[in-house]
């Protein structure tokens, strides 16, 4: 069964540490891997897209990892900032009679206090 | 900018009634989603469309419908709501089918709550 299983399910960190998000899934075929972030009462919002070849990118603040063997990806969080504050959320695509499918983890609600 | 806007932020409806949800999207994509997101189940497909008048069911479309008459527009409906329909409903777009093109837009979300 195709699955996106993220943890942990919700994290409290303090202003300007560092944290790491975990994605483990059970997609195949795979296409590629999104991290989205979602702030309370949005749409999500795109963070990175990686494909099968491709084990790190990074935006600002933002890294996620792929180890395509394992299948497991992380977001890691650089010196974490109020605005952080939202919903992460895993995607994996596949491919799937000529489409592309989206499979969705439940996220993770990440708060960042003061 | 890319742009996926819903027609309402906050709905209210009664049991019963017909409830139509609208999307907009302004970057020519070919395909359209709608999903619903319910805390713990992340989100949940209802139906998708690569075409106009074309139409899929997703992996939860009972009690939904859609209609896909332009390119840009994406309307989900409720033919009789429900209370276990209250939920957040996003829609999305998506660049045109092809093998690693699949950077999906969601919209900001309607969050739908039948009495």
């Amino acid at each position: 069964k195709n699955q996106v299983e993220q943890s942990p399910q919700s994290l409290i960190i303090l202003e300007g540490k560092n944290c790491t998000l975990q994605c483990n899934y059970t997609v195949s075929p795979f296409s590629n891997l999104r991290w989205y972030k979602q702030d309370t009462g949005r749409g999500p919002v795109s963070l990175t897209i990686m494909t099968f070849s491709e084990n790190t990118k990074s935006n600002g603040r933002y890294t996620a990892t792929l180890d395509a063997d394992t299948k497991q990806s992380s977001l890691h969080i650089t010196a974490s900032q109020l605005s952080d504050s939202a919903s992460y959320i895993c995607v994996v695509s596949l491919l799937s009679g000529g489409y592309n499918k989206l499979i969705f983890g439940a996220g993770t609600r990440l708060a960042v206090h003061p | 900018d890319v742009k996926v806007t819903q027609s309402s932020r906050y709905l209210v409806k009664r049991t019963g009634e017909k409830v139509f949800l609208e999307c907009v999207q302004d970057m020519d994509h070919e395909n359209m989603f709608w999903y619903r997101q319910d805390p713990g189940l992340g989100l949940r497909l209802i139906y998708f469309s690569y075409d106009v008048k074309m139409k899929e069911k997703g992996d939860i479309p009972e009690g939904y419908s859609v209609s896909r008459e332009k390119k840009e527009r994406f309307s989900l409906i409720l033919e009789s709501a429900s209370t276990n329909q209250t939920s957040m409903y996003l829609c999305a777009s998506g660049a045109p089918r092809r093998q690693g093109a699949t950077e999906a837009f969601f919209g900001q979300g309607t969050r739908l709550t039948v009495v």
